[in-house]
């Protein structure tokens, strides 16, 4: 069974800490992303990485950035956590231009 | 930016009757068009993954259609039930890159 796994469920954080959000998947696959959802706004682009130690920024990469160490880890940092940035945020991989597979989704509080 | 949306953005349906909702997206470099199901509580789960113009794909009482030189999308649900409720949404993949853009998604509620 296919898995992509997101550290946690939910999360509060104090305005200007930082975050990491962690996203693991066993499926070898190349291409990872993060994406944020906000009510009405759908899924947004933050980030995408198509290989190790490599990444190419999304449609709203301000004040956030990645790592990808390893295939199977691909980290989001938020360098210094705003209230702006509560949301639900949301892990993918996929192979080539299949499916994505989904992460459950961490709710990120920022107080 | 490419820009993919969908219409509307919620929908309520009698339990047993048939309903569809729209995606669009620029016809210019199309490569892919996906459609998934996003339950509460729940991951989102792929429906669908299309690529060909007259492309028609169908899964249990859940069918979608592809117009790649007009660029829209419709995915249709017969005799809806409380199970369909869920927020359906789209994604175009450009032929640029690996970049996979969602629309804000048709959130469907099938009422008893």
């Amino acid at each position: 069974d296919v898995k992509v796994t997101q550290s946690s469920r939910y999360l509060v954080k104090r305005t200007g800490e930082k975050v990491f959000l962690e996203c693991v998947q066993d499926m070898d696959h190349e291409n990872m992303f993060w994406y944020r959802q906000d009510p009405g706004l759908g899924l947004r682009l933050i980030y995408f990485s198509y290989d190790v130690k490599m990444k190419e920024k999304g449609d709203i990469p301000e004040g956030y950035s990645v790592s990808r160490e390893k295939k199977e880890r691909f980290s989001l940092i938020l360098e210094s956590a705003s209230t702006n940035q509560t949301s639900m945020y949301l892990c993918a991989s996929r192979r080539g231009d299949t499916e994505a597979f989904f992460g459950q989704g961490t709710r990120l509080t920022v107080v | 930016i490419l820009n993919v949306e969908q219409s509307p953005q919620s929908l309520h349906v009698q339990e047993g009757d048939s309903t569809n909702f729209t995606c669009s997206f620029p016809s210019s470099n199309f490569y892919a068009l996906h459609w998934y199901r996003w339950e509460t509580a729940k991951s989102p789960e792929a429906l669908f993954v299309m690529t060909l113009n007259g492309d028609e794909k169908k899964k249990g009482r859940i069918s979608a259609t592809l117009n790649t030189k007009e660029g829209y999308s419709y995915l249709y649900i017969k005799g809806s039930q409380p199970e369909d409720s869920a927020t359906y949404l789209c994604a175009s993949f450009g032929a640029a890159g690996n970049k996979l853009t969602f629309g804000g998604g048709t959130r469907v509620l099938v009422k008893p």
